[in-house]
């Protein structure tokens, strides 16, 4: 599969704002408001966080917000917390005829 | 609340078959769609298979098309994932996951499939 383009790491003291990208093409990012957006603490299974670009299941803080201009879409985690460290992974609907959904390399989010 | 506990992975010699369950409760398992999802150690994430709520309809990843086969039997709430002729490179750990609308809701806590000689 040909992934979603992130950052490899972002990081930020605590209290700050950080942002990850997502990029991806118009058959995947671009052509869909199907973002969703994971957390992922070492060894344990993928949390929802953001979905369809900019929706919080319950329980998810409000300091995780998400959006999305063109074939990019963003999360930004804001008043950064240590448990806020870990791995984020976006994912898409593609149109693609090879796979259904397309994730992104994912981002190691360090709080300093 | 919602639980999903994926079992029957191990060590597998290439060539060889496997076959995963993913058991569901805590919700009406025959209302969802069910999906697979992957991870290779130290990789990102990578979609396998997914299997519409009355096992009517199922599509792959192309990389495994062929080779894996979903299914489920939703009078025992439990998604199943055989596997057939496993690579190297099918060594990950397997994860089971509710689907609603476009995204993945919930996750089991994974099953590792290594397939080494």
């Amino acid at each position: 599969q040909s992934a979603l383009t992130q950052p490899a790491s972002v990081s930020g003291s605590p209290g700050q704002s950080i942002t990850i990208s997502c990029t991806g093409t118009s058959s995947d990012v671009g052509g869909y408001n199907y973002v969703s957006w994971y957390q992922q603490h070492p060894g344990k299974a993928p949390k929802l966080m953001i979905y369809d670009v900019s929706k919080r299941p319950s329980g998810v803080s409000n300091r995780f917000s998400g959006s999305k201009s063109g074939n990019t879409a963003s999360l930004t985690i804001s008043g950064l917390q240590a448990e806020d460290e870990a791995d984020y992974y976006c994912s898409s609907y593609t149109s693609s005829s090879t796979f259904l959904y397309v994730f992104g390399i994912g981002t190691k989010v360090t709080v300093l | 609340q919602v639980q999903l506990v994926e079992s029957g992975g191990g060590v597998v010699q290439p060539g060889r078959s496997l076959r995963l369950s993913c058991a569901a409760s805590g919700f009406t398992f025959s209302d969802y769609t069910m999906h697979w999802v992957r991870q290779a150690p130290g990789k990102g994430l990578e979609w396998v298979a997914v299997m519409s709520y009355d096992g009517g309809n199922k599509q792959y990843a192309e990389s495994v098309k062929a080779r894996l086969t979903i299914s489920r039997d939703n009078s025992k709430n439990t998604l199943y994932l055989q596997m057939i002729s496993l690579r190297v490179e099918d060594t990950a750990v397997y994860y089971c996951a509710r689907g609603t609308g476009t995204t993945f809701d919930y996750w089991g806590q994974g099953a590792l499939v290594t397939v080494s000689s």
